[in-house]
């Protein structure tokens, strides 16, 4: 069974830039969760979709938004990126709505310059 | 709000010899998780703990689920050098809520 991708790996955008990220979830599971890991802050919850609806969401401001298709893929999308936005977005898959094991992909590498 | 605290941070050791890791919370949890991460790559799910006292076993690598309710260790027999990477622990406290992570423990073993 194939694991959770993500879209692009690597991404360079500019301050005020916004940028969309994608993630497949493993076949069957329905929960896609995003985190934000930087050196400083670690992982940290940004929001979950569980069957197309956002069901949980992490401290962070409205620049940062999420959606799921009917088909469980995800995307994330930042707006008026800022410098601070550099990190490591990881996507990660379980068969319910945050109550079963997390499988995380790789992870979209963004760097704003 | 809720916190996690890992210990240590970062250790060298030995091949061959034994690891010890663990996570203390702030609250109940009902879940804890542990991870490894590899450079470059996401967090793969190690170890999954749902019941309190609860001792589960991965080949060499063994967690258990505080009987508090508020602290989980993992421990890594006979380490070897693939074992090298950053280990988080993750707790949820209801069925609802998100994960919550530690900082991770940076292992580097001495080939």
């Amino acid at each position: 069974k194939a694991g959770v991708t993500q879209t692009p790996r690597y991404l360079i955008k500019t301050r005020g830039q916004q940028v969309t990220l994608s993630c497949s979830p493993i076949s069957g599971h329905r929960s896609v969760s995003w985190y934000q890991q930087t050196p400083g802050q670690g992982l940290q919850f940004l929001f979950e979709y569980f069957s197309e609806t956002q069901r949980n969401k992490g401290n962070f401001p409205g620049r940062f938004s999420g959606r799921q298709f009917s088909n469980s893929r995800s995307e994330m999308n930042v707006s008026t990126l800022e410098l601070g936005d550099s990190a490591l977005y990881l996507c990660a898959s379980s068969l319910g709505s945050l109550s079963y094991e997390q499988y995380f992909g790789p992870g979209t590498r963004l760097t704003v310059t | 709000g809720q916190q996690l605290n890992q210990s240590p941070q970062s250790m060298f050791i030995q091949e061959g010899e034994d690891v010890s890791m663990n996570c203390t919370s702030s609250s109940i949890f009902n879940t804890w998780l542990w991870y490894k991460q590899d450079p470059g790559e996401g967090p793969v799910l190690l170890i999954a703990l749902y019941k309190a006292g609860e001792l589960t076993s991965n080949g060499r690598l063994t967690a258990q689920f505080g009987i508090t309710r508020k602290d989980s260790f993992l421990n890594i027999s006979a380490s070897i050098p693939s074992d090298v990477g950053i280990y988080f622990c993750a707790g949820r406290s209801g069925s609802q809520g998100n994960l919550i992570f530690g900082k991770g423990t940076k292992l580097s073993v001495k080939p």
